[in-house]
């Protein structure tokens, strides 16, 4: 079935750095934009990033300059990787496949979350 | 604060219906770009409720519809039932931003 699984997340201090994955599966990876969204504790979501088919990449102004998305068709796998990272960076980290639409695209598959705190 | 405004709660009886509303502006709902709404139950993942403004995804009861006029959309819940208590989340395609979408504050909604 289809199925994103996010990894990486931990405890890290102040300025640190950090790599999520997200491992996909039960579709064509290489077909689909994929992003990165972000929920603080008792917070709503956050859309961080996204990077499409051919490997375009955008970013929301909080995470611009400080983290990078990528991903390996390959392995059928997203990263994101987070460097500087600031106590108020502290969140479950979700990816989720978007599905294209010519007026914004939705995201229609989601993982499970991984857990990043930052704290010294 | 989100460029998407949500009421922060919203509650209802089973069997009785409630609309959550979704209100935003000129560079985004208001430029003709698609609504999205989400349920995320507590303790899991977002799920995907309503796509391009009033779309199910295969599998959402037919309880759930979505609508947008102007510069805000709303997701209306019928037939209330206790497992319809989560939280609801609108996104939309924002032209003036640096991103790709936002979301909404989101709505937390309870069966009484």
């Amino acid at each position: 079935q289809v199925q994103l699984v996010e990894s990486g997340g931990d405890l890290v201090k102040p300025g640190g750095s950090l790599r999520l994955s997200c491992a996909a599966s039960g579709f064509t990876f290489s077909d689909y934009y994929m992003s990165w969204i972000r929920q603080a504790p008792g917070k709503g979501l956050e859309w961080l990033s996204y990077i499409t088919d051919s490997s375009f990449t955008n970013y929301a102004d909080s995470v611009k300059g400080r983290f990078t998305i990528s991903r390996d068709n390959a392995e059928n796998s997203l990263y994101l990787q987070m460097n500087s990272l600031r106590a108020e960076d502290t969140a479950v980290y979700y990816c989720a496949r978007e599905v294209t639409a010519a007026r914004g695209n939705a995201l229609d598959v989601w993982g499970q979350g991984t857990m990043v705190t930052v704290s010294s | 604060q989100s460029v998407l405004t949500q009421p922060p709660s919203v509650s209802g009886a089973p069997g009785q219906r409630v609309t959550i509303s979704c209100t935003g502006s000129s560079s985004n709902i208001g430029a003709s770009y698609d609504v999205h709404w989400y349920q995320q139950l507590p303790g899991t993942a977002p799920k995907l409720l309503i796509y391009g403004n009033s779309n199910r995804p295969s599998g959402v009861p037919d309880r759930f519809s979505g609508s947008k006029s102007g510069t805000s959309a709303s997701l209306a819940i019928t037939g209330l039932q206790a497992e319809d208590e989560a939280d609801y989340y609108c996104q939309c395609y924002d032209s003036s931003l640096s991103g790709s979408g936002v979301f909404g504050g989101g709505t937390k909604l309870t069966v009484l």
